[in-house]
């Protein structure tokens, strides 16, 4: 069945750019997803990507999308102590109905 | 706009008990789906509904059912509770079924369930 990976871990500094990667296995994959988790809550969704495109920005959010490796990567720009969390990314459209399939998810520390 | 609902927020149980969520979704949504959150697992899908019709499972085993009302709302249950159950059990729901022009889930705060 598909899988999605993602790092466990990543540490930046207040003010500088974060990337999150992600790798998928199901190129039927349709959308791609991500999503933010903080502590006791529930998921946010960030944004999402169909799988036509290549890029996605929306406001700090770039979203890049490389279909042919199967990966997909969420950059934060200016990366705030509040953005700390745990990122998850999610595929959806491989199979019928709306089912995700979410990779670990990476916990982000945002040091001040 | 109310987001997702879901009750109890929290439940504490014992081994062999059985157990009822509910989630609310979004007004106008049709579909809910639900996962399981655990430390070990992670993010796995249990299953989803759409006007009130079971429209696909994930791999769980048969103590785990749920159903969906005429208004949308949607319960889970899992009978003879396991250790192992114990979990953030997450409810999303979006606008109609299968991914069409974007459709996006939309997810609850979940029901943490701890079972003793």
């Amino acid at each position: 069945g598909e899988d999605v990976e993602q790092s466990l871990f990543l540490s930046v500094r207040e003010g500088d750019s974060s990337v999150i990667n992600c790798t998928y296995t199901d190129s039927s994959s349709t959308y791609l997803y991500w999503y933010k988790q903080e502590p006791g809550a529930g998921l946010q969704l960030l944004t999402y990507i169909f799988s036509n495109m290549d890029m996605k920005q929306d406001q700090r959010l770039t979203v890049l999308l490389n279909k042919k490796d199967k990966h997909l990567s969420l950059r934060i720009a200016d990366t705030q102590t509040g953005d700390s969390a745990i990122y998850f990314c999610a595929s959806g459209g491989a199979n019928a109905g709306n089912m995700l399939t979410f990779g670990g998810g990476t916990r982000l520390m945002v040091k001040p | 706009k109310a987001g997702v609902t879901q009750t109890p927020r929290y439940l504490i149980k014992t081994r062999g008990q059985q157990v009822t969520l509910s989630c609310s979704p979004i007004s106008g949504h049709r579909s809910v789906s639900w996962y399981q959150q655990t430390p070990g697992q992670g993010l796995q899908f249990l299953f989803e509904y759409f006007s009130e019709t079971q429209r696909n499972k994930g791999n769980f085993p048969g103590r785990f059912s749920g159903r969906q009302f005429s208004n949308s709302r949607s319960e889970m249950n899992v009978s003879t509770l396991e250790l192992g159950d114990s979990a953030l059990y997450l409810c999303a729901s979006s606008l109609d079924w299968g991914f069409s022009d974007g459709e996006t889930q939309y997810f609850g705060p979940g029901t943490r369930l701890l079972v003793l």
